[in-house]
């Protein structure tokens, strides 16, 4: 079946310290994103990329990287820069046509 | 900037019964998409109704339904013959740069929608 896989489900990071989340999609999709999500609010975008080798800053991009080197893989680094990492990360992925952007089931990171 | 506004933090419905959710939006826009998701405790993302601006005739999908307002820019979520498993956060999503080259979503900060038996 065709999805979105991101890894690892849960995350802990130490004081200083990189962590990269993973999200691989076999739709074939040409964009794919990563959102944030904090309690009592929605999702946030950090960084989205519309085809290889191409990505954007969203609107909280402060602290996070990524790359998009193959089409079906989409990760995001949360570098030690980020100073409250602590969240649910959820990455996206649209095909053509405007289609509603489907989900994976997302990843939660925490502070050791 | 488009912005989306959900009133409504919490909502409390019985069983069987029919609630409302509401959603409003801005944008300078004539063509976009608009869409309702919901988030079980599981925390997955499930799509629950798309509404497409140009589009006069309000979406349904079996007990959901959408009161899509342009001219107000609201666009609510009914639902019917509510069920236990319709517990869940909802958020509402603006579609930003349709028909170009973003396809961001813009989401609203939710709706924790309560089932009682």
């Amino acid at each position: 079946d065709g999805g979105i896989t991101q890894s690892p489900k849960y995350l802990f990071r130490k004081e200083g310290q990189n962590v990269t989340l993973s999200c691989e999609q076999n739709l074939n999709h040409d964009a794919m994103y990563w959102y944030r999500q904090d309690p009592g609010q929605g999702l946030r975008l950090i960084y989205y990329s519309q085809i290889v080798n191409d990505f954007q800053k969203g609107d909280i991009a402060e602290g996070y990287s990524v790359s998009r080197e193959k089409k079906e893989s989409f990760p995001l680094t949360v570098t030690s820069a980020q100073k409250n990492p602590t969240a649910f990360y959820l990455c996206a992925s649209i095909g053509l046509g405007n289609q509603p952007q489907h989900f994976g089931d997302g990843t939660r990171l925490s502070i050791l | 900037a488009q912005t989306v506004t959900q009133s409504q933090p919490e909502m409390s419905v019985q069983e069987a019964e029919t609630v409302t959710l509401s959603c409003t939006y801005d944008t300078s826009e004539s063509d976009y998409y608009l869409f309702w998701y919901k988030q079980p405790p599981s925390r997955q993302m499930i799509l629950v109704i798309r509404q497409e601006a140009y589009k006069q005739q309000n979406a349904t999908e079996n007990r959901f339904s959408v009161n899509f307002q342009k001219a107000a820019k609201s666009f609510s979520l009914k639902i019917s013959d509510s069920q236990l498993g319709d517990a869940a956060m909802y958020f509402c999503a603006y579609l930003e740069g349709y028909g170009g080259a973003t396809n961001k979503l813009i989401f609203g900060t939710g709706t924790l929608l309560a089932v009682q038996p």
